[in-house]
Parts: structure tokens; C-alpha cells; sequence
């Protein structure tokens, strides 16, 4: 099994250039989360999706932050404008939880790094 | 809102020695995971506790579920090089699959 892939590994962009992060989730995985992680903040829940469909994007910073899941194996973290305070790791984790219910592990894609001069 | 508080924020300790991290829930939880993250690393999965009281060992690693369902610890015995990291709590408060991640204890070790 391949694991959670992200792409790109490393993003360094300027401000106010658009961003688009990629997650490919573990195949047979419905739970798909995106989080980011920062020295300050921690590891801060964005959004996450059960079979495709968002669940809950409280996190989601604000309006310049989107994500999309057109399918199962796909999911896309946007912003627009980017700004220097949106540097940080971004994550994407897939579960196996088929019911969106419970709680169940979660498996970790190596991250994207972004920088915004 | 529910408010976690996980503890030390650091650690460093000599190899050989012991360590512990503490994660405090203001609420009740469903359940608890616990995840370790290299440094430069993604979070991986630990263990998963669900009954109260529980208590599950893995090798050196020892992990505590509280009575109440607020609290629980992570407790390393003889710690060895290779348990450098960043530990993280993740709180299930039964919101439908999501996980809110404590601040993380991040533990170094001397040789």
C-alpha cells in the first residue's frame, strides 16, 4: 500500500498567488482530513470529508481557504489569495471509517511545506 | 467548547531515564488516541483507548485511559534514542469521526 500521498512536497509561492495542495487517500479509506500545522497553533483540523461529502470545515480559516473531494481517491486544499501568515505544513490523513461515526485511526500523508514571501 | 491541555511542552531527558505526557479534557471523552511524529515527520498511530480505566502497554510505552474519560498518559520506561519526537493526544469528543489533536510533548534524548 502506497499510503496518503500529497503533492507537492514543498511550495514556496508569493503572496498573493493562488495555491493548490493534492491529496491522493489510502484506496478503500471514506474519511479524508486536511489539517495544518504550525510552531504557534499546533496541529489545527481544516476540514474533513466522509465518502466526498464535507463534514464539518469550522477550521477552515477563512474565505481564501476551499477544498474539494470530486471522488473517492482525490481531494484538492485551496487558497486564494495566499498571504505569508498561511506558511505552515499542511496534512492530509484518510481513515477507514466507513459509517463518518467514530473515531478511527488515522493515516498521515508526508505533508506539504508551504512558504508565502 | 471542549478544551484540551496536554503536558510538559518539552521534555529532555538522558537515555535510560523516564518519561511521561499528560493530556487533560475539560469534557468527557468517547475515546483517545495517541500519535508520534518524527521530527520533520508525519504523525503514525500509536494506540486507541475506549473504556474507562484502561490501560494497554506496547514494549517500553505504557498508556493510561482515566476513569472519569478526561485524562490520560503516555508513560516511556528506560527511554532510548530511537523515542525522539513530538507525542500528540487526539481527543474524540463523538463528533462524528473527528479528532482534536493536543499540543503535543515534544521529547528529546540525550545518549
Amino acid at each position: 500500500d502506497a499510503g496518503v500521498i500529497q503533492s507537492p512536497r514543498h511550495e514556496v509561492t508569493e503572496m498573493g498567488q493562488e495555491v493548490t495542495l493534492r491529496c491522493k487517500p489510502i484506496s478503500g479509506h471514506n474519511s479524508l482530513f486536511w489539517y495544518r500545522q504550525t510552531m504557534m497553533r499546533g496541529l489545527e483540523l481544516l476540514i474533513y470529508f466522509n465518502n466526498n461529502v464535507p463534514i464539518d470545515d469550522s477550521g477552515m480559516p477563512e474565505d481564501r481557504f476551499s477544498a474539494k473531494m470530486p471522488n473517492a481517491s482525490f481531494s484538492t486544499l485551496k487558497i486564494q489569495p495566499s498571504e505569508p501568515r498561511d506558511s505552515a505544513v499542511y496534512f492530509c490523513a484518510s481513515s477507514p471509517d466507513p459509517r463518518g461515526i467514530v473515531s478511527d485511526t488515522q493515516y498521515f500523508g508526508p505533508g506539504t511545506r508551504l512558504t508565502v514571501l | 467548547g471542549q478544551q484540551v491541555m496536554q503536558i510538559p511542552q518539552y521534555q529532555h531527558v538522558q537515555e535510560g531515564e523516564d518519561f511521561t505526557t499528560y493530556c487533560n479534557s475539560s469534557t468527557t471523552l468517547s475515546n483517545i488516541q495517541w500519535y508520534k511524529q518524527r521530527p520533520g515527520g508525519h504523525p503514525v498511530f500509536l494506540i486507541q483507548l475506549v473504556k474507562s480505566g484502561e490501560v494497554k502497554k506496547q514494549k517500553r510505552l505504557t498508556f493510561q485511559f482515566g476513569e472519569a474519560k478526561k485524562n490520560s498518559s503516555l508513560h516511556i520506561t528506560a527511554t532510548q534514542t530511537t523515542d525522539v519526537g513530538t507525542y500528540f493526544c487526539a481527543l474524540d469528543y463523538n463528533q462524528g469521526g473527528k479528532l482534536i489533536f493536543g499540543q503535543g510533548t515534544e521529547l528529546s534524548v540525550k545518549p
